[in-house]
């Protein structure tokens, strides 16, 4: 049950340069989704939101975009730093009465080279 | 800056036995999660409680689970005769609010990693 899905396990940018990570989900009652990023033996830190009434969020060199028609999100990196390089994830959430769990996607990870 | 705290770091447990992970949200939050990332896979949803009571449990979370909120500010993880599969990272998190309000995504622990031998 495949609902959120990072179709690339990794992806390599030169710093400086943009990092985008995609994701594309199947679920249209999806109305909320996030980005979360995740080092080695630490738990999901969250990055950046979005809900399903925007098309795009800004949150200093993080951009989130989503393109409801295609169901897919993308996050943008620019400039990309090295304390980028982690395992980042697309999660997401529908509208249910009570506590709205997220539905992972399988995590892109992001290397930021020198 | 609050942060959502979990105990042990790691457990080693034999298979069969009875593990209890342990988890202090952050305080004035009201929804409590648990989740868990087998090596190499997904964060896959456990089970979300809410006002006292389980709001939502996937298929993982068969019998051999439990969940418990004792005294206001613990949440608790039970898994009562550990198996071989259950090996995996858990991950605790909470959230203060309504999903679509800002402000109120969740927030993770470090994690506890789980190993049966």
């Amino acid at each position: 049950d495949q609902q959120v899905k990072q179709n690339s396990p990794s992806l390599s940018v030169q710093e400086g340069r943009i990092s985008i990570l995609n994701c594309d989900y199947t679920n249209s009652m999806f109305d909320y989704f996030l980005w979360y990023k995740k080092y080695p033996a630490e738990g999901p830190t969250f990055l950046i939101s979005i809900s399903s009434i925007k098309d795009k969020n800004e949150d200093g060199r993080f951009t989130v975009f989503l393109n409801k028609s295609a169901k897919h999100l993308s996050l943008h990196i620019v400039p990309s730093q090295p304390g980028d390089s982690a395992v980042y994830f697309c999660a997401a959430s529908a509208p249910i009465q009570g506590a709205q769990k997220l539905v992972f996607g399988q995590g892109t990870r992001l290397t930021i080279n020198p | 800056e609050p942060e959502v705290t979990q105990t042990p770091s790691h457990q080693v447990t034999q298979m069969g036995q009875e593990v209890i992970l342990r988890c202090v949200p952050i305080s004035n939050h009201l929804y409590f999660y648990w989740y868990r990332q087998i090596l190499g896979q997904k964060v896959e949803f456990l089970v979300s409680f809410y006002n006292n009571e389980i709001s939502e449990k996937s298929e993982i979370f068969d019998d051999q689970f439990s969940v418990e909120r004792p005294d206001g500010s613990n949440f608790t993880l039970k898994i009562r005769s550990t198996k071989l599969e259950d090996s995996a990272m858990y991950f605790c998190a909470s959230r203060r609010g309504n999903l679509l309000r800002v402000g109120t995504e969740a927030f993770f622990g470090q994690g506890t990693r789980l190993t049966v031998v």
